[in-house]
């Protein structure tokens, strides 16, 4: 079975320094792995995914993710976080084999003081 | 540039009543879901069509049904709600179904079942 974990439910940092939000993985297979934001009241939006090739992966709104295949992660991350990317964040996994069904983390809910 | 287009935004069911969640997309995707989101468990999948005139059960389909009415509509029937379906309801489509491919949300539809 598939799954992805989130283990923190918060993050708190301030407004120009650094952010990270943590995901591990668990499947049989090769993994393709998603980071999606969710802003209140609305549906989430993709940000970025690892399918293969270069472990760091760049996407939307200057977010990276580092992959990891010997820790299983997929930490998302940010150098300099504004007060505007507090939201809540998803990890999610598709494994190789398994065309449709993808998992989600519980989510991480990240705030951004100024 | 709509998207994915979900009807009603808010609902409230008494327990027995039956009620169908509409979704459209316009991004001519082959493949769409329904998700449903829960505080702590993340995103679960209920059902998913890969292409127009398949659909197949995801983690969580019991006491749901699903059409596939055509490329654009895939609608989510709740027979006979309970309150254990109050949640947020979200649907998402993707291109060609293809593992690599991100989703796309629409805003999702709050369910509330007394």
């Amino acid at each position: 079975a598939q799954s992805v974990a989130q283990p923190e439910d918060q993050v708190n940092v301030a407004e120009g320094n650094p952010l990270t939000v943590k995901c591990t993985y668990s499947v049989s297979g090769n993994p393709y792995l998603f980071w999606y934001v969710q802003y209140p009241n609305r549906g989430l939006q993709f940000l970025l995914k690892y399918i293969t090739g270069d472990n760091l992966v760049k996407g939307s709104y200057g977010f990276e993710a580092e992959f990891n295949k010997s820790q299983t992660s997929f930490h998302l991350k940010k150098p300099s976080a504004l007060v505007s990317d507090s939201a809540l964040y998803f990890c999610a996994v598709r494994v190789v084999s398994n065309d449709y069904k993808l998992s989600f983390g519980a989510g991480t809910t990240v705030t951004v003081r100024a | 540039n709509a998207g994915v287009t979900q009807t009603p935004k808010f609902q409230v069911l008494k327990t027995g009543q039956s009620m169908t969640l509409q979704c459209a997309q316009d991004m001519n995707h082959n493949s769409m879901y329904w998700y449903r989101q829960d505080p702590g468990m993340g995103l679960r999948l209920i059902y998913y069509s890969a292409s127009e005139g398949t659909t197949d059960k995801g983690e969580v389909p019991n006491g749901y049904n699903v059409s596939r009415l055509n490329k654009r509509e895939f609608s989510l029937r709740l027979e006979s709600a309970a309150p254990s379906q109050t949640s947020v309801y979200f649907c998402a489509s993707s291109a060609a179904g293809g593992k690599n491919s991100p989703l796309h949300f629409g805003n999702g539809t709050r369910l509330t079942v007394t």
